[in-house]
């Protein structure tokens, strides 16, 4: 079956520190990925919509200017939490849609970036 | 803006017991329904998908069922096993876009030897 790859699994980095999360669809193209970040004990928000070659929809409440998204190939979506403090701790999770004429839209979930920031 | 409550928010059960986890949503006009497994520290596993025009879907011993006009689904776990312990959480497509979901609060299983 199709998968989604996310790295790193985990990272611990310092207050002020920019960190790169990426996601790759790894045999299929995805013109739209999502982003979700999932705080303990709590369920999973989205936190933005990366299109292929366009700039990301951001849902309400989350900065761009904070969490930079850049999908620059049909199999690569980056999120980087610029300037990471504490309260960015969290585990973020991509998700991919495969499209295809034989099943329609299928989504795929990577398997979660853990952020911990001192 | 659609809503997404999942009870019991955990439950422990002993295994081999039949198990019912519950999931409730606002909005009835959806165009499917999912449940998800999540392990600690994971990424989710889709486990079933209903789609708004059926009532239920089964796979092994799993069973998902869905009542839209209540805005309920239930996912039915038959004799349960300590590997089925995790977090089971069920969504639906946001409302203006079938591929972005609503999360609910998942249900942690915690199944005893």
């Amino acid at each position: 079956g199709a998968v989604v790859s996310q790295h790193p699994s985990w990272v611990i980095c310092k207050s002020g520190t920019s960190v790169k999360i990426e996601c790759r669809s790894l045999d299929f193209q995805a013109t739209t990925m999502f982003w979700y970040r999932q705080f303990p004990k709590q369920s999973l928000m989205l936190m933005a919509t990366s299109n292929e070659g366009s700039k990301a929809t951001y849902e309400q409440g989350v900065e761009k200017d904070k969490f930079l998204i850049n999908h620059a190939s049909l199999t690569l979506s980056t999120l980087t939490v610029t300037s990471a403090h504490p309260e960015d701790s969290s585990f973020y999770i991509c998700s991919a849609i495969q499209d295809s004429r034989m099943v329609g839209e299928k989504l795929f979930f990577g398997s979660g970036t853990q952020l911990s920031v001192l | 803006k659609q809503e997404v409550t999942q009870i019991p928010a955990a439950l422990s059960v002993p295994e081999g017991e039949n198990l019912v986890l519950n999931c409730s949503f606002t909005d009835s006009a959806i165009y499917n329904l999912q449940w998800f497994r999540q392990d600690p520290g994971k990424g989710l596993t889709s486990l079933l998908l209903i789609q708004s025009s059926q009532r239920e879907q089964t796979s092994g011993r799993l069973n998902a069922s869905l009542d839209k006009s209540s805005g309920r689904s239930t996912l039915y776990i038959a004799a349960s096993q300590p590997g089925d312990s995790a977090t089971y959480l069920c969504a639906v497509p946001n409302s203006g876009s079938a591929r972005q979901l609503t999360f609910g609060s998942g249900t942690q299983l915690t199944v005893l030897p």
